[in-house]
């Protein structure tokens, strides 16, 4: 079974600052790694996904992630945040060629400053 | 719009009720499951349907009563919940088999009293 890791429970930043979150997942196979936000009082939305090819994915307003095999990684950036960015983010994982099995990390609550 | 609609958003419940939680789907995917998420916690699986059938039960105690009558519907039934079952519930959707992200409903925020 998998499990995903996130090591940042609450971020505080203030707005233009860079931002990295971390996430380590724990699978012996072949994985998708996706990043999830949640706005507040919103659904859980996609952020961006990595399903292979090249490691470093972009997703929608502005983020990125970088899947490094090697550390069992893919943390989440995004060079510049803002107010609009303050949101719970979850890393998750399932088995490659398989939805079902989603396993999501804890969260990070990120909460930018204006 | 997420495509994937969860009825009621909020529901107050004390310790004898008997509720149900909705969910629909409008992206013709064929697998839908529910989640608990709780503060400061993973979000939990706790059902898994694939083409109607349950595929997946991860220990849920039987106060939860999940029924799926066709693809596009998945009802979560609530009988003497305890107090610890509250959270919000989420409801998601997936094409199974494939590398698809899972769709997910607004939730309904579940208070037992």
């Amino acid at each position: 079974a998998q499990s995903v890791s996130q090591h940042n429970h609450h971020v505080i930043l203030s707005e233009a600052a860079s931002l990295e979150l971390g996430c380590n997942y724990s699978y012996g196979g072949t994985v998708n790694l996706f990043w999830y936000v949640q706005y507040p009082g919103q659904h859980l939305q996609l952020l961006l996904k990595y399903f292979s090819g090249d490691p470093l994915v972009k997703g929608i307003k502005g983020f990125e992630a970088e899947f490094i095999k090697s550390k069992f990684s893919f943390n989440l950036r995004k060079p510049s945040v803002q107010w609009s960015d303050t949101a719970e983010y979850f890393c998750a994982v399932t088995a490659k060629g398989s939805a079902r099995q989603l396993t999501f990390g804890s969260g990070t609550q990120l909460t930018v400053l204006p | 719009e997420t495509g994937v609609t969860q009825t009621p958003r909020h529901l107050v419940m004390g310790m004898t009720n008997k509720k149900s939680l909705k969910c629909e789907q409008h992206l013709g995917h064929n697998a839908m499951y529910w989640y608990k998420q709780s503060a400061k916690k993973p979000l939990e699986l706790m059902f898994v349907y694939s083409l109607e059938e349950r595929v997946e039960n991860n220990s849920v105690p039987s106060r939860f009563s999940p029924e799926c009558p066709n693809s596009s519907h998945l009802f979560l039934h609530l009988h003497t919940l305890q107090p610890e079952d509250s959270a919000l519930y989420l409801c998601a959707s997936s094409q199974e088999d494939r590398d698809q992200p899972q769709h997910f409903g607004d939730g309904t925020r579940l208070s037992i009293l």
